[in-house]
């Protein structure tokens, strides 16, 4: 079956311009979450959806990221004002249910911002 | 508060021989613990996982992990690698008590030549 996937795969921006990248889940997956991975790193937490609700938002850097998920199955990671700093590869990942061991991760959306 | 450590940023290895990857965590709570591979313009894949019981722990494509509570380590091995094993590998745990977020470790890069 079809896996997470995000769009777009790669987004060039300005500083101080407006991104929104977007991530579909498995069909039936009830839980979504968004990590962040810089270069060299390993990936952190931003967000974790448990259907429509953000169940633990504390990895999100500032007010200028929100992410939404209006109808428990699509999610979309808004990021106002950007920086160059808020370059990095951003993941997103579903599960069965929040209490699943097993999360799975889509191909990432690389963000340059210049 | 829980970290996790890889020893080992990267890792050369000639094709056949075994290999270790070294990963240490600290956690005042009960945690489930993971190993995930990142192939070169792919998403994250889960290796194999720890959840409870037996401490040693087998995997995908031929690899295996212990988890040793007193030394709060669980590092990845396989005793023959190809080279189709060249790959970013991250070890993370998760709360055992709680869904959502993976804490990950900083990666190592597997690099196995002929």
């Amino acid at each position: 079956g079809a896996g997470v996937s995000q769009t777009p795969s790669n987004k060039v921006t300005e500083k101080g311009k407006y991104v929104e990248l977007r991530c579909d889940p498995i069909s039936g997956h009830t839980a979504l979450y968004w990590y962040r991975q810089s270069l060299g790193q390993g990936p952190e937490f931003l967000i974790y959806f448990q259907g429509t609700g953000a169940a633990d938002d504390s990895g999100l850097p500032n007010d200028r990221f929100f992410a939404v998920r209006p109808e428990g199955s699509v999610s979309t990671l808004k990021i106002q004002r950007t920086e160059r700093g808020d370059s990095a590869v951003y993941l997103c990942a579903s599960s069965v249910r929040g209490g699943s061991e097993t999360q799975y991760f889509g191909p990432g959306t690389r963000l340059l911002v210049l | 508060a829980q970290s996790v450590t890889q020893l080992d940023s990267q890792v050369p290895v000639f094709e056949e021989a075994p290999v270790e990857l070294r990963c240490n965590y600290s956690s005042s709570v009960s945690v489930y613990l993971f190993w995930y591979v990142q192939y070169p313009n792919q998403g994250l894949q889960l290796l194999l996982k720890y959840l409870s019981g037996s401490t040693l722990v087998k995997g995908i494509n031929g690899f295996e992990a212990e988890f040793n509570k007193s030394q709060t380590s669980f590092h990845l091995r396989k005793p023959s690698v190809h080279i189709s094993d060249t790959a970013e590998y991250f070890c993370a745990l998760r709360r055992s008590n709680q869904g959502g977020k993976l804490i990950f470790g900083q990666g190592t890069e597997l690099s196995v030549k002929p």
